[in-house]
């Protein structure tokens, strides 16, 4: 198993500003993802972070609202960026295992966008 | 593509009793499947899994079905606790490197 830590773990924003959350995994993983979670909904996946490249990005979602470095093997970050209110959710960091199996999520950082 | 915004369906359970989470997958060619929990407040916490070269799998409490017919997965927990009291999100692989797409979720509440 990974043991996945978000941060921060919640904040409140002003509309028109960035978060940058960060992703820290105990152990090297080839890829991380980035979810978000809307209020009373299931997950959505934002993106794929692969070490050395550029992120994959889901449909729906793009770089410049939601750019995501991938420095190392250990480590990603997800930023938020000229939020609205509608950007209020749970973004929540995963890892898979080299199999491709059990991916295991982060606690998740609650957002909310004023 | 995401989920519209409609409130997580619920499913109250009295103590004791079993419950059963149903989730419809939708890639026939999906071949991996995990059932996840989610407390409030807490990221998604792995429950079970199963492939799809099965239709049954069980863990402590738990059981996993799968129909492949249909589309179709099932994750019954016996002997409810109010621990148990949680979203259940159902996930199916993508590819080989951990990517999900998941189901609608199920809020279970438990009651006394």
């Amino acid at each position: 198993s990974a043991v996945i830590s978000q941060k921060p773990s919640r904040d409140i924003c002003q509309r028109g500003t960035s978060l940058t959350i960060q992703c820290q995994v105990d152990s090297q993983v080839t890829m991380m993802f980035w979810y978000r979670q809307q209020p009373g909904q299931s997950l959505t996946l934002i993106a794929t972070a692969n070490q050395g490249s550029e992120a994959t990005y889901e449909s729906g979602f793009v770089i410049d609202k939601f750019p995501i470095s991938r420095p190392n093997l250990t480590f990603s970050t997800l930023t938020v960026s000229n939020m609205s209110p509608e950007d209020s959710s749970i973004y929540l960091c995963s890892v898979g295992t080299d199999r491709g199996t059990e991916a295991f999520f982060g606690q998740g950082t609650r957002l909310t966008v004023v | 593509g995401e989920n519209v915004g409609l409130h997580l369906p619920t499913l109250s359970v009295q103590e004791g009793d079993n419950s059963i989470i149903n989730c419809a997958y939708s890639n026939s060619a999906s071949d991996y499947f995990i059932w996840y929990k989610q407390e409030s407040g807490k990221g998604p916490q792995f429950i079970i899994d199963i492939r799809s070269n099965m239709d049954k799998r069980q863990g402590q409490r738990v059981t996993v079905l799968l129909n492949k017919t249909v589309k179709h997965l099932s994750l019954q927990i016996a002997a409810t606790q109010p621990g148990d009291s949680a979203v259940y999100f159902c996930a199916e692989l993508t590819d080989s490197w951990g990517k999900l797409q998941f189901g609608a979720g199920t809020q279970v509440v438990v009651t006394p």
